[in-house]
């Protein structure tokens, strides 16, 4: 069975901070991955999604890395604030496997002023 | 943008009862797919869809019904509802390209009592 895990499950940093979340996935054969975020109550919203032939993507303080070789994607986040309180998710759609995407359980992350 | 839409919200139903969840994108994605969320589990594949027409099953289908009749909507329907039912559901759309991954709508919070 894919797995997905995410390290750690929970953070607490103060505001600053540069941090970096981990996302690890068992199946090599990887489409697209995804991060997401969600805050209590709400849905989830895309930040960065990496295709099988990049290694990274940024989006402002937001750098996710992919390494298909050890199973591993990184997110980075750059100086954080505590707007960026949320829990973040990892997904990967398996290459051949169209409309499916496998999730970890997430990493809780709270920024404190 | 709409993005992807889901009604109801919330929803309270009884052992037994049937219901419908609503999701309606107009991105004109061919694929369309249902998830629920429960707490330490992360969201699991319910059904997903590859085109009008055309249904599968994900991880968890048993308890639930599901058509494509049209690009736009991907209904959820439960058949009988059980306390085990009591979750989270998230529809979430993307286009058969790839490029630009997966828009979650914002959520169903369904109890069955």
């Amino acid at each position: 069975k894919q797995e997905v895990t995410q390290i750690p499950a929970a953070l607490s940093v103060p505001e600053g901070e540069n941090l970096v979340l981990n996302c690890s996935f068992t199946d090599s054969a990887i489409y697209n991955l995804q991060w997401f975020r969600q805050d209590p109550g709400k849905g989830l919203t895309s930040l960065l999604l990496i295709q099988s032939s990049q290694r990274e993507q940024t989006s402002g303080r937001l750098n996710a890395s992919l390494d298909k070789s050890s199973g591993r994607s990184t997110l980075y986040i750059a100086a954080s604030q505590p707007g960026d309180s949320a829990t973040y998710l990892c997904a990967y759609e398996p290459t051949g496997t169209a409309s499916k995407l496998t999730f970890g359980t997430g990493t809780r992350l709270q920024v404190t002023l | 943008n709409a993005g992807v839409t889901q009604t109801p919200k919330f929803q309270v139903l009884k052992t037994g009862q049937s219901m419908t969840l609503q999701c309606a994108q107009d991105m004109n994605h061919e694929y369309m797919s249902w998830y629920r969320q429960d707490p330490g589990m992360g969201l699991r594949l319910i059904h997903y869809s590859v085109g009008a027409g055309i249904t599968d099953q994900g991880e968890v289908p048993n308890g639930y019904n599901v058509s494509r009749s049209t690009t736009e909507d991907f209904p959820l329907r439960l058949l009988s509802a059980a306390p085990s039912q009591t979750s989270v559901y998230f529809c979430a759309s993307s286009s058969s390209a790839g490029g630009d991954g997966y828009t979650f709508g914002s959520g169903t919070r369904l109890t069955v009592v």
